[in-house]
């Protein structure tokens, strides 16, 4: 079993939909990371958890350290938004999740 | 925040041979380390790239595979020697430890093919 499961692990939607990746995992961490990465291979940092709830425009990021759940929104999907949703749990180094591809059409 | 370069940004290159990728960083970091993401996998770690002193590799990464080099805290190289199809990946830096910062920053990638 992954230390660091995602779900699911492909998702499409049509633009305006409210989308929803989960990630859940067992080991102990300091944080936990959402990252985003286009075709091509760049990733970007979304996200930075160690508790509660983050906000970044359309971008919405939870955290349940009791239940070691952590989700991503996005609010009002956009087809810009297509890209692969990445977990990360930071022990003393970055165990990744396998990602989420979102597809979102118009 | 912290912008990363990385350079090549893709090669081709021939069996048996290295190539060597540079990574920049804007700002000076803590710690650096070096990813590869084959193709449909998530990323794993190759090492983190220690200043001064010698990289600490992954279990199944080997410094004479991959020898990396951090002369200063903005700076490192990762070389992928003796190369084979296998190779065939995206080689990420990243960086951590910006201003006493946990974020993490990555560079865009080197798509590196291997014939």
């Amino acid at each position: 079993k992954n230390e660091v499961e995602q779900s699911p692990q492909n998702l499409t939607a049509q633009e305006g939909e409210f989308i929803t990746i989960n990630c859940s995992y067992s080991v102990g961490i300091s944080a936990l990371h959402w990252l985003q990465q286009h075709p091509g291979g760049g990733i970007v940092s979304l996200f930075m958890l160690s508790s509660g709830k983050k906000k970044h425009g359309r971008l919405i990021a939870t955290i349940n350290i009791q239940e070691k759940h952590s989700s991503l929104h996005i609010t009002a999907s956009h087809p810009r938004d297509s890209a692969v949703y990445i977990c990360a749990a930071d022990t003393d180094k970055l165990i990744f999740g396998t990602g989420t591809r979102l597809q979102v059409f118009p | 925040s912290a912008v990363i370069s990385q350079k090549p940004s893709r090669d081709i290159c021939q069996r048996g041979t290295s190539l060597t990728i540079q990574c920049q960083v804007d700002s000076q970091v803590t710690m650096m380390f070096w990813y590869r993401q084959q193709p449909g996998q998530s990323l794993t770690l190759i090492a983190t790239a220690n200043q001064g002193s010698e990289a600490t590799y992954e279990s199944g990464f080997v410094i004479d595979k991959f020898p990396i080099s951090r002369p200063n805290l903005t700076f490192s190289t990762l070389t992928v020697s003796n190369m084979s199809p296998e190779d065939s990946s995206i080689y990420l830096c990243s960086a951590q430890g910006l201003a006493d910062s946990y974020e993490q920053y990555f560079g865009p990638g080197t798509r590196l093919t291997v014939t």
